[in-house]
């Protein structure tokens, strides 16, 4: 059964700073990966979608990779900004569609 | 485009009584809408899988008698939850796909409160 993880839950910075947010997933078989925000309250604003053939895929100043072989994903954040405040979740199809969703990690940004 | 709508976007209910959730794809023909709940400081759990002019089919430990998944047109999926109780408070998202594409655009949410 899949799993995904993400490290760290939680993750509050200084305005500037470049970051990285991990996600884990158990089954290395998988179809692509997916990058969200959430904030709070609201749907679902995707950032990045990763198929399982690419390495990586970058926008504006996010950059996601994806190892399937050690099944790691990160997402880098350059120069972050007060409002890259949200909840970053990662998740994975498998082949049949169905996203299987990481547990998040709530980013705070300082000013 | 590729814009996934939900109405209403916020609801209180009683508990015992029913209510309606909607998900329309605005500008795209969706023929696979999946349904997830999320519930507070959790992620999103997939609950359905619906295909425009079929049963919809449900995760393990989702009660389909509970959870009744309509999805007649190619641009309209329902959830109704029956009967709610205090434990279906929820806020309760759909995402739509077209047919051969990857991927799925979200919906806005909708929060349902039941006292």
């Amino acid at each position: 059964k899949q799993e995904v993880t993400q490290i760290p839950a939680a993750l509050s910075v200084p305005e500037g700073e470049n970051l990285v947010l991990n996600c884990s997933f158990t089954d290395s078989a998988i179809y692509n990966l997916q990058w969200f925000r959430q904030d709070p309250g609201k749907g679902l604003t995707s950032l990045l979608l990763i198929q399982s053939s690419q390495r990586e895929q970058t926008s504006g100043r996010l950059n996601a990779s994806l190892d399937k072989s050690s099944g790691r994903s990160t997402l880098y954040i350059a120069a972050s900004q007060p409002g890259d405040s949200a909840t970053y979740l990662c998740a994975v199809d498998s082949g049949t569609y169905k996203y299987i969703f990481g547990t998040g990690t709530r980013l705070k940004v300082l000013a | 485009g590729a814009v996934v709508s939900q109405h209403p976007s916020w609801v209180i209910c009683k508990s015992g009584t029913s209510v309606k959730i909607e998900c329309r794809s605005l500008d795209f023909q969706a023929t696979t809408m999946f349904w997830y709940r999320q519930f507070p400081k959790q992620s999103l759990m997939l609950m359905a899988t619906s295909n425009e002019g079929s049963k919809a089919t449900y995760e393990q430990g989702v009660e389909k008698d509970k959870f009744l998944i309509n999805h007649a047109s190619l641009t309209l999926s329902t959830l109704t939850v029956t009967s709610a109780h205090p434990e279906d408070s929820s806020f309760y998202i759909c995402s739509a796909k077209q047919l051969a594409e990857y991927e799925q655009y979200f919906g806005p949410g909708t929060r349902l409160t039941v006292t």
